[in-house]
């Protein structure tokens, strides 16, 4: 059973575009992460929203953590081929801290 | 380099071998965690400790597998008799922090089982 729903699981988009990840599920998380990551390396760190409605910038990604903690989404404005990448969402069990991964979007990014 | 290390970066094996993967933490983190992760999945959980005890074991870990954490420090996990399917992303991350859940991950351990 999949706890954590991505979509869209592929996007090709150009350069410049906007973009948006979702991150959708049936249970309720104390925290949710976004990871990035690249071919043969682990899932590098890009934010953490801990309360419900939150809203983190980091530079041109907007991530949302919804009111009832239980979906999320990543927002990009203006593409680049950098952010080019396997982006990951994962909730947080309190009581162990353990991560429950979606199954990712791969994002292309082309000039 | 003060992040979360993994040893071997690739590992291959010949089915049936016995094979150990190190992880070494970020020096702070008492919360260490084992994932694994196949071609085109999110990692799954496997395992975690908090300092030496392992505290919980997912049920994908069958009894081929076993972690180990002796100090608190470092970990390693073997898998016995290895099988094809076994093949994946070995993944560690450390944690310091219950309360937010963000864990750093280390870049990875590849097995591939022929």
């Amino acid at each position: 059973t999949q706890l954590l729903e991505q979509s869209p699981q592929f996007l090709s988009i150009q350069e410049g575009e906007n973009l948006t990840v979702y991150c959708n599920s049936s249970s309720v998380f104390s925290s949710l992460q976004w990871y990035r990551q690249e071919p043969g390396e682990g899932p590098v760190l890009l934010v953490t929203v801990v309360t419900g409605g939150e809203v983190k910038k980091l530079k041109r990604l907007t991530f949302q953590f919804g009111d009832a903690r239980k979906d999320s989404s990543l927002h990009i404005t203006a593409a680049q081929p950098g952010d080019t990448g396997l982006y990951l969402c994962a909730g947080a069990r309190s009581n162990t801290g353990k991560l429950i991964f979606g199954q990712g979007t791969t994002l292309q990014v082309k000039p | 380099d003060t992040g979360v290390s993994q040893d071997p970066r690739h590992k291959i094996t010949k089915r049936g071998q016995n094979v150990t993967f190190r992880c070494d933490p970020i020096s702070e983190h008492n919360r260490l965690y084992w994932y694994r992760q196949t071609l085109g999945q999110g990692p799954e959980f496997l395992t975690y400790f908090q300092n030496e005890a392992q505290l919980e074991k997912s049920r994908l870990l069958s009894d081929r597998f076993s972690a180990e954490r002796p100090k608190g420090s470092f970990s390693t996990l073997e898998i016995q008799r290895t099988e094809q399917g076994d093949s994946a992303m070995y993944l560690c991350a450390s944690s310091s922090s219950l309360l937010t859940g963000e864990q750093y991950f280390g870049p990875g351990t590849r097995l591939t089982v022929t």
